[in-house]
């Protein structure tokens, strides 16, 4: 059974800080690595892609990948309150058409 | 333009209704998905279209039946559903296999 596992929080941190959220899967073959937000009640939002070890940056968010260590994290540089969300990260298993969904981690952050 | 388009976004039906969710995608993906999400839990797929026709279905019970008239639109017909079947419906788009999913905003289904 392929899994994507995530700490289902929630992660407290305070306004302006750095906000780390962490991954890891168990597909060997999977190639490429979301990000979602999502609100409750609302549906998930894309915000970061990533298919290559290392790092990718875009604006406060950087996502980290590294598949020697099934590991994929997202960084949320001076969190906002309005960060506050579940975040899922998705795998896709490489080559189909299916995404493996963490149970996503609830962030609050406090103004 | 990363927008995927559901309708309606809310719906209550009993279960003996007949109704349908609808889905477009302007994108020019290629791919098509329908998505179930309880509350506090992640996404579960229910089916894949690829080039219109259906590539996965993942032993979802037949009163939930799909239909892709183009390679822009998707419909989701419900019929006898049951209590449980109250979920967020996700309609989702991909350009391909590990492309970027893409999700509507959901329709919220309340079956009563």
């Amino acid at each position: 059974q392929k899994e994507v596992e995530q700490n289902s929080g929630p992660l407290s941190v305070p306004e302006g800080a750095i906000a780390s959220l962490n991954c890891t899967y168990s597909d060997r073959g999977s190639q490429s690595f979301f990000w979602y937000r999502q609100y409750s009640g609302k549906s998930p939002e894309l915000i970061m892609s990533i298919y290559s070890n290392g790092d990718k940056e875009d604006g406060r968010f950087t996502a980290q990948l590294n598949k020697a260590s099934q590991y994929v994290s997202l960084l949320i540089r001076d969190s906002q309150p309005s960060d506050s969300a579940t975040y899922l990260c998705a795998v896709n298993e490489g080559g189909t058409y299916k995404y493996i969904f963490g149970t996503g981690t609830r962030l609050k952050v406090l103004a | 333009d990363t927008e995927v388009t559901q309708t309606p976004k809310h719906l209550v039906m009993g279960m003996t209704n007949k109704k349908s969710l609808k889905c477009e995608q302007h994108m020019g993906h290629r791919a098509m998905y329908w998505y179930k999400q309880k509350a506090k839990k992640p996404p579960e797929l229910m089916f894949v279209y690829s080039y219109e026709k259906l590539s996965i279905n993942e032993s979802v019970p037949s009163r939930f039946s799909p239909e892709c008239p183009n390679s822009s639109l998707l419909n989701l017909h419900l019929h006898a559903l049951q209590p449980e079947d109250s979920a967020l419906y996700l309609c989702a788009s991909s350009q391909g296999t590990d492309e970027k999913l893409f999700f509507g905003s959901g329709t919220q289904l309340s079956v009563l």
